[in-house]
């Protein structure tokens, strides 16, 4: 089984609408960290948002926030008021365990884009 | 101050040869890692340091994939006997602290191999 599966291979949004790009996971660890990393065309990652596996509240960055549903093990990335420079490819990724376990498992992307 | 820096960028290689790619991690970061991304794809683990040791190492694809990190900081990954499978895109990442479930990763900008 995928242990994170984005199911959006493409999205088009209208500029300043939001927009809710799906992420769910797979694990049987208690304790995780999911992440979302924006690409651009550069091709560089740049890290958007954290939420843990414990954390009591969705995560929050600015026009970034993180939806996030345990029980369903759903970590949808919401972009409010979206902006043509949020145009690139978006990967949410887990880190499994608390301690030891370092590597990122990223899933197979988003590409979002923003129509003015 | 200066993120993760890779060189080279970009790197054409006749299938048999020997490359080496090069990672400057951000300075004081604890860990270091390697991933590999194919077109179309989210990055994948190659490879993981802790200071100048190698913790995981389980993403290699081969035998012909090395990596080292003898002083800590800088990190070199080898592959020999290039193959036209091994065309992808290189990422580099580091993190600043060993471990903990809030553990960012820096990245690079990514060395784009192709193997003719």
């Amino acid at each position: 089984a995928q242990k994170i599966t984005q199911t959006q291979p493409g999205m088009f949004v209208q500029e300043k609408e939001a927009v809710t790009l799906d992420c769910t996971y797979d694990t049987s660890d208690p304790s995780y960290g999911l992440f979302w990393y924006k690409q651009p065309s550069s091709g560089e990652m740049i890290f958007l948002i954290y939420q843990g596996s414990y954390d009591q509240q969705n995560a929050t960055e600015g026009r970034y926030s993180l939806n996030f549903q345990k029980a369903r093990k759903s970590a949808n990335l919401v972009i409010s008021a979206s902006q043509l420079g949020d145009s690139a490819m978006y990967f949410c990724a887990m880190r499994e365990g608390n301690f030891g376990n370092e590597k990122l498992t990223f899933g197979t992307g988003t590409r979002l884009t923003i129509i003015p | 101050g200066a993120g993760v820096s890779q060189s080279p960028r970009y790197k054409v290689a006749k299938r048999g040869q020997d490359v080496a790619l090069r990672c400057d991690p951000i300075s004081g970061h604890v860990s270091l890692f390697w991933y590999q991304q194919a077109l179309g794809q989210g990055p994948e683990f190659l490879t993981y340091f802790q200071n100048e040791a190698q913790l995981d190492k389980s993403g290699l694809p081969s035998d012909r994939f090395f990596a080292e990190r003898p002083e800590g900081s800088v990190s070199t990954l080898k592959i020999q006997r290039t193959q036209q499978e091994d065309s992808a895109v290189y990422l580099c990442a580091s993190s600043l602290v060993a471990s903990g479930s809030y553990n960012e990763q820096f990245f690079g900008p990514g060395t784009r191999l192709t193997v003719l």
